[in-house]
């Protein structure tokens, strides 16, 4: 799998729009960015996959820029609940042994009231 | 929603046992996925099965065996469990080539 680099932590105020960068300029051609978040004492949480477009679905948006090297995800109205720690991940989405998750350091992102 | 439920959030045994820990989903997935994760290790893949009655090793099988009975369930076994097995271990399930959707984990101490 592509590596990727993302800060190690974040505060954003509650109410406002949480933009979490991720680096990915190793990333091939048939590679997904899937973005994922793990909750103090909870499993990972899947948020949102894209390939090259744009995405969004009821929990955040996705934005990949044209050259694929580097991808923000958008938590459009953050609140205390999303305090986390946000992993970017790049992976070919397949149906062999490098179907495992491999979670890099992540952000961790605190929402301040 | 994808639901993805580990029978234990907390289980302490001791060294020797041997230890059961149960995954179920809800969605029909036919991939499901054991994990442990550990502070600066990250998340690493036990075993995986495609389908029922499937096995595949993963990164770090010794210690472990899985059983797939029923599609929806998927265990893990550890066999005779040791100090260094104290981890929390984390159940998984997919479609196809889908988002991998995790439970809630099991915490596990190894007295």
């Amino acid at each position: 799998d592509a590596k990727t680099t993302q800060p190690p932590s974040m505060d954003c105020a509650e109410g406002r729009a949480a933009n979490l960068p991720c680096n990915h300029s190793t990333i091939s051609g048939n590679e997904y960015v899937y973005w994922y978040r793990q909750i103090h004492s909870q499993g990972p949480q899947y948020i949102i996959h894209g390939l090259k477009n744009n995405e969004t679905n009821e929990m955040a948006s996705l934005i990949i820029t044209e050259d694929r090297k580097s991808s923000t995800l958008i938590l459009p109205h953050a609140t205390l609940r999303d305090t986390a720690v946000y992993y970017c991940i790049v992976r070919v989405a397949s149906r062999n042994r490098d179907d495992k998750i491999i979670f890099g350091k992540g952000t961790r992102l605190h929402i301040l009231p | 929603d994808v639901k993805v439920t580990q029978s234990s959030r907390y289980l302490v045994k001791r060294t020797g046992e041997k230890v059961f820990l149960e995954c179920v989903q809800d969605m029909d997935h036919e991939n499901m996925f054991w994990y442990r994760q550990d502070p600066g290790l990250g998340l690493r893949l036990i075993y995986f099965s495609y389908d029922v009655k499937m096995k595949e090793k993963g990164d770090i099988p010794e210690g472990y065996s899985v059983s797939r009975e029923k599609k929806e369930r998927f265990s893990l076994i550890l066999e005779s469990a040791s100090t260094n097995q104290t981890s929390m271990y984390l159940c998984a399930s997919s479609r196809g080539n889908q988002p991998q959707h995790f439970g809630d984990g099991t915490r596990l101490s190894i007295l």
